[in-house]
């Protein structure tokens, strides 16, 4: 069974500080490694990893993977009020055949203290 | 990016009735979606895959005949939640896959309440 286990659980940072957010996956055949942000609605897509080592980044957030070492990490510099959400780790198995679905951690609920 | 809606954006039912939710992708064909249901403060869980033409694939633990999929087009599938129950009472989200590669496009959500 895939899984995706995320810490910290919740984070409270003032604005201004830079965070890191972790993600751990166990998938039997990997495809690839997604970054949502989710505020009251459905999820936004951030970033989609699928090789070890090359950093995604867009504006203050970057991240990368280690595929051998089966995690990701978010970072957010100089973080805005507008930046508190859950943050979502989902791995996307590869069937061969057909689509899969995602499986999910259970996020990172962070909040930007001004 | 790939546009996804859904509706009802909100529903309050009363227990036993059944509820249908709709997923489209406005601007591309989908052959594959999926449908996730997350609780409070809990992650998203996939329910079932559904791909066009052909009957929708169930994750263990999810009643089938409870949560009828149909994928009838390219850019509509349905979930229908029959004899809601209280304990059905969640936010259900669908995705969109425009193609194997890309990323998967979400709908905004449904939040059903069942009294």
């Amino acid at each position: 069974e895939d899984k995706v286990v995320q810490s910290p659980l919740s984070l409270v940072v003032h604005e201004g500080d830079t965070v890191t957010l972790n993600c751990s996956y166990e998938v039997t055949n990997f495809r690839s490694l997604l970054w949502y942000k989710q505020e009251k609605k459905a999820p936004t897509f951030l970033f989609m990893l699928t090789s070890s080592g090359i950093e995604k980044k867009s504006g203050r957030l970057s991240s990368i993977l280690d595929k051998k070492e089966l995690f990701s990490i978010l970072n957010i510099t100089a973080t805005q009020t507008g930046d508190s959400a859950v943050y979502l780790c989902a791995v996307e198995p590869y069937s061969g055949g057909g689509a899969d679905g995602l499986t999910f951690g259970k996020g990172t609920h962070l909040i930007i203290q001004p | 990016g790939a546009v996804v809606s859904q509706h009802p954006s909100r529903v309050i039912c009363k227990s036993g009735t059944s509820v249908k939710i709709e997923c489209r992708s406005l601007d591309f064909q989908a052959t594959t979606m999926f449908w996730y249901r997350q609780f409070p403060k809990q992650s998203l869980m996939l329910m079932a895959t559904s791909n066009e033409g052909s009957k929708a694939t169930y994750e263990q633990g999810v009643e089938k005949d409870k949560f009828l999929i149909n994928h009838a087009s390219l850019t509509l599938s349905t979930l229908t939640v029959t004899s809601a129950h209280p304990e059905d009472s969640s936010f259900y989200i669908c995705s969109a896959l425009l193609d194997r590669g890309e990323t998967q496009y979400f709908g905004p959500g449904t939040r059903l309440l069942v009294l």
